[in-house]
C-alpha cells in the first residue's frame, strides 16, 4: 500500500508571496492532518480535516488555511509569506474510526523556505 | 492549553547502556503516541498506547502507559547507535489533534 505523499517536497517562496501544498493520504484514510514544524516551536498542529470538512483547527492565524477534496486529497494554502513561516510543513492521514485508535501516518514533509 | 513536555531534551549515551525517556501531559488522555524522526526525514509510527497500563515492546523499545499520572515512558534497552534519532511522544484528545512533545534527541556513542 503506498503511503502518504505530499508535494512539492522543497519550495522557495518570496515573502508576500502565497503557497500551496498538496498531500494525498493512504488509500482508504479518511481524515487528513497538517502540522508545521520548526525547530523553535516544534511540532505544531494546524488543521484537521475529514470528509471535506475542517473538524479541528490548531492556533494559527487566518493567513494559513485548507481543505480536502472528495477523494481526501488536501490543500493547504498559506498567504501573505512570513519569514517566520520557514518550516517544514507535515501532513498526516488516518483511518478517523471514531473514539478509538487514530494512529497516524506522516508523509515525508514540505521544506518550504521563504525569502 | 494541553502541554506535552519531554525529558531529557537531549540524551546521549554509550552503546550497550540503558535509559528512560519521560513524556508528561497536563490533561486527561489515554491515547499517547510514541515516533521516531531521523535527521530530514518524517516520523515513523513506534508505539500506539490507548489505555492505562498499557505497555508495548519491539526490539530493544519499549514505551509504557499510566494515564492517572499522565505520564508515558519509552524505555531503551542495551542501546545501539542505529537508534540515534529524535523521540516524540504525542497526545491525542479530541480525536486527529495530536500534541506532540519537545521531542528527545538521542546519539548512541559507540
Amino acid at each position: 500500500k503506498a503511503g502518504v505523499t505530499q508535494t512539492p517536497r522543497y519550495l522557495i517562496k518570496t515573502r508576500g508571496q502565497q503557497v500551496t501544498l498538496s498531500c494525498s493520504p493512504i488509500s482508504g484514510h479518511r481524515s487528513v492532518s497538517w502540522y508545521q514544524q520548526t525547530p523553535g516551536q516544534g511540532l505544531q498542529f494546524l488543521f484537521e480535516y475529514f470528509s471535506e470538512t475542517q473538524r479541528n483547527k490548531g492556533n494559527f492565524p487566518g493567513r494559513f488555511s485548507g481543505r480536502q477534496f472528495s477523494n481526501s486529497r488536501s490543500e493547504m494554502n498559506v498567504s501573505t509569506l512570513e519569514l517566520g513561516d520557514s518550516a517544514l510543513y507535515l501532513c498526516a492521514s488516518s483511518l478517523a474510526i471514531g473514539e478509538g485508535r487514530n494512529e497516524q501516518y506522516f508523509g515525508p514533509g514540505t521544506r518550504l523556505t521563504v525569502t | 492549553e494541553l502541554k506535552v513536555e519531554q525529558n531529557p531534551l537531549f540524551l546521549s549515551m554509550q552503546e550497550g547502556k540503558n535509559y528512560t525517556i519521560y513524556c508528561n501531559y497536563s490533561t486527561t488522555s489515554d491515547r499517547l503516541y510514541w515516533y521516531r524522526q531521523d535527521p530530514g526525514k518524517s516520523l515513523e509510527s513506534l508505539f500506539v498506547l490507548l489505555s492505562n497500563g498499557a505497555v508495548k515492546q519491539e526490539g530493544r523499545l519499549m514505551a509504557s502507559l499510566d494515564t492517572k499520572a499522565r505520564l508515558s515512558t519509552l524505555h531503551i534497552t542495551a542501546a545501539v547507535h542505529d537508534l540515534s534519532a529524535t523521540y516524540f511522544c504525542a497526545v491525542d484528545i479530541t480525536g486527529n489533534q495530536f500534541y506532540f512533545g519537545t521531542g528527545t534527541s538521542l546519539t548512541v556513542i559507540p
